[in-house]
């Protein structure tokens, strides 16, 4: 069965940090790649999306993550976070060519200015 | 073009009464999605259906649960005889169909079940 792995539950930062938030997942075939993003009393947006090509995926709001195969790995970067940052970030995969996304469990992200 | 609306946003019952949750999917869109999030937790997927089907109910409990998708009108997942454990925030997605290699899906603002 597939799963997701979101190994930072709370995450405070100071505005202008460096930001990377891992995911793992586990799942031998071939899958596609999300982040979504919840600010407070909002639903959920996407933030970025990897189904193929550049394993690089730059997304909104200066967002990036990169997809790598070998360690099962899709981690959301961003080089400096704003107070308006401030939310909840999930990571969700699904296998290629099924509609079923998976969950991580999320990570809150606090930036203070 | 609106975005996936779920209502109500609030919903308070007491235990044994019936809940019953609308999700009417993004214009266009074939596919809806169910997910429940419980406080600490991330969202567990429940259902997916398409108009008049369900195509995957792995998600949903056994009993109590159940799911729609009409051909006219929104999807409903209703839940009879609540209890507390049922307590949560509830995420309706929608999709259209799916693209070669996948497809994104669109989430509504969610609906708080509180059972008291």
């Amino acid at each position: 069965a597939q799963s997701v792995s979101q190994h930072n539950h709370h995450v405070i930062l100071s505005e202008a940090a460096s930001l990377e938030l891992g995911c793992n997942y586990s799942y031998g075939g071939t899958v596609n790649l999300f982040w979504y993003v919840q600010y407070p009393g909002q639903h959920l947006q996407l933030l970025l999306k990897y189904f193929s090509g550049d394993p690089l995926v730059k997304g909104i709001k200066g967002f990036e993550a990169e997809f790598i195969k070998s360690k099962f790995s899709f981690n959301l970067r961003k080089p400096s976070v704003q107070w308006s940052d401030t939310a909840e970030y999930f990571c969700a995969v699904n296998a290629r060519n099924t509609d079923k996304l998976i969950f991580g469990t999320g990570t809150r992200l606090q930036v203070f200015p | 073009n609106a975005g996936v609306m779920q209502n109500p946003r609030h919903l308070v019952r007491r235990r044994g009464q019936e809940a019953r949750l609308r999700c009417s999917p993004m214009k266009g869109h074939s596919h809806v999605y169910w997910y429940r999030q419980l406080p600490e937790e991330g969202l567990k997927f429940m259902v997916y259906l398409q108009k008049e089907n369900i195509i995957d109910e792995s998600g949903m409990p056994k009993e109590r649960f159940s799911a729609e998708f009409p051909k006219e009108g929104p999807s409903i997942l209703r839940i009879q005889q609540v209890v507390r454990g049922d307590s949560a925030a509830y995420f309706c997605a929608s999709s259209p169909i799916r693209e070669q290699g996948g497809t994104e899906a669109f989430f509504g603002q969610g609906t708080r079940l509180t059972v008291v």
